[in-house]
């Protein structure tokens, strides 16, 4: 079954702190995987999108990797921000698919 | 640019009701879907569609229609209320499997 699996659930950090936040997945053909970032009470929004091809893609602040021999990705968010503070949602779709799985995220809270 | 426009924002009906929930963009997207996220799940898929009088079923799509008339508009219908329906609805669009999606704000459904 596609599945894609977030960790940890939740993360308190201090401002001005990195952090890493992971996903594994099962999807199979992998088309491409996408993490996205959900405001309290908005609709997701885009952070990067990452095919079979590509290891690392940057968005300011935010790095994210992937390794598609292991079905791991990480998303590292450097020197966070208060602004920073939502839900990070790990999204994987199939080739072949018009469908998307997506994780039931990370909820990042950073701290002044 | 509005980008992807959903209304109306909250609604609470009765069991048994019915209603359209709105969805309309203006990147002309070919593709359209409609999610309903759920606290401690990820976003699944109701309906959707890959271009005007296109549409197919995803994997939650018991309850809803939906018609695609115009690349613009993508209506979500609930034929007959249920409070298992209760929920957030995202509406998002993007330009083809691979392109970036963008989500509305969301409409939250309370079902008595």
């Amino acid at each position: 079954k596609n599945q894609v699996e977030q960790s940890p659930q939740s993360l308190i950090i201090l401002e001005g702190k990195n952090c890493t936040l992971q996903c594994n997945y099962t999807v199979s053909p992998f088309s491409n995987l996408r993490w996205y970032k959900q405001d309290t009470g908005r609709g997701p929004v885009s952070l990067t999108i990452m095919t079979f091809s590509e290891n690392t893609k940057s968005n300011g602040r935010y790095t994210a990797t992937l390794d598609a021999d292991t079905k791991q990705s990480s998303l590292h968010i450097t020197a966070s921000q208060l602004s920073d503070s939502a839900s990070y949602i790990c999204v994987v779709s199939a080739t072949g698919t018009y469908k998307y799985i997506f994780g039931t995220g990370t909820r990042l809270k950073v701290l002044a | 640019n509005a980008g992807v426009t959903q209304t109306p924002k909250f609604q609470v009906l009765k069991t048994g009701q019915s209603m359209t929930l709105q969805c309309a963009q203006d990147m002309n997207h070919e593709y359209m879907s409609w999610y309903r996220q759920d606290p401690g799940m990820g976003l699944r898929l109701i309906h959707y569609s890959v271009g005007a009088g296109i549409t197919d079923q995803g994997e939650v799509p018991n309850g809803y229609n939906v018609s695609r008339s115009t690349t613009e508009d993508f209506p979500l219908r609930l034929l007959s209320a249920a409070p298992s329906q209760t929920s957030v609805y995202f509406c998002a669009s993007s330009s083809g499997v691979g392109g970036i999606q963008y989500f509305g704000a969301g409409t939250r459904l309370s079902v008595l």
